[in-house]
């Protein structure tokens, strides 16, 4: 069973900062992996997707890199503003269907 | 943009009593799924389906749940009865290979048992 940790389980920084948040998996045959932001008492919504035979993915001020030899991922936030604070969640997915979650990063964006 | 819906979005349901949720996935969705999430923890899967049919429902509590997806469309989970430790965010989401089966969640349903 794929095994996802990510680190570290809270983050606090100040608004305009650059960060990256960290998730590993132990099991480096992966067919997707997916990066989620999820709002307290909401669903999760999905930041990025990348796949197996790719090295990164970007969406405006966000960029998820892959290295499934070393069995990480990292989502990288530029300029961090307050509307950014959430928990992010990382998912592996190893043959399309299911996906592994980890139990996420509690981002904080002070003002 | 296509949505996930899930139905009622909020539940407080007393221990034994029966409850349901109801989850659309994106049209042309093959692949449906129920999630658990426990607060603090990440999502873990109940059942997948591929069209009507169960593809995996190993971790689902086969003695009080019970999960279908009769026309391969819209589906159903259902807890029969609710233990105070079913009280968790319930989540669908669908895939498909036009969307290189990543997901796309709804909004979940957030149970409470007391």
């Amino acid at each position: 069973k794929q095994e996802v940790t990510q680190i570290p389980a809270a983050l606090s920084v100040p608004e305009g900062e650059n960060l990256v948040l960290n998730c590993s998996f132990t099991d480096s045959a992966i067919y997707n992996l997916q990066w989620f932001r999820q709002d307290p008492g909401k669903g999760l919504t999905s930041l990025l997707l990348i796949q197996s035979s790719q090295r990164e993915q970007t969406s405006g001020r966000l960029n998820a890199s892959l290295d499934k030899s070393s069995g990480r991922s990292t989502l990288y936030i530029a300029a961090s503003q307050p509307g950014d604070s959430a928990t992010y969640l990382c998912a592996v997915s190893p043959t399309g269907n299911q996906f592994y979650f980890g139990t996420g990063t509690s981002l904080t964006v002070i003002p | 943009e296509a949505e996930v819906a899930q139905s009622p979005r909020y539940k407080i349901t007393e221990k034994s009593q029966a409850v349901a949720f109801w989850c659309d996935p994106i049209s042309g969705h093959a692949t449906l799924y129920w999630y658990r999430q426990i607060l603090g923890q990440g999502p873990e899967l109940l059942v997948q389906f591929q069209d009507e049919s169960v593809v995996d429902d190993s971790q689902l509590p086969k003695d009080r749940f019970s999960a279908e997806r009769l026309k391969g469309v819209d589906s159903t989970l259902k807890i029969q009865p609710a233990e105070l430790g079913d009280s968790a965010m319930y989540l669908c989401a669908s895939s498909d290979r036009r969307a290189n089966y990543g997901y796309t969640f709804g909004s979940g349903t957030r149970l409470t048992v007391v």
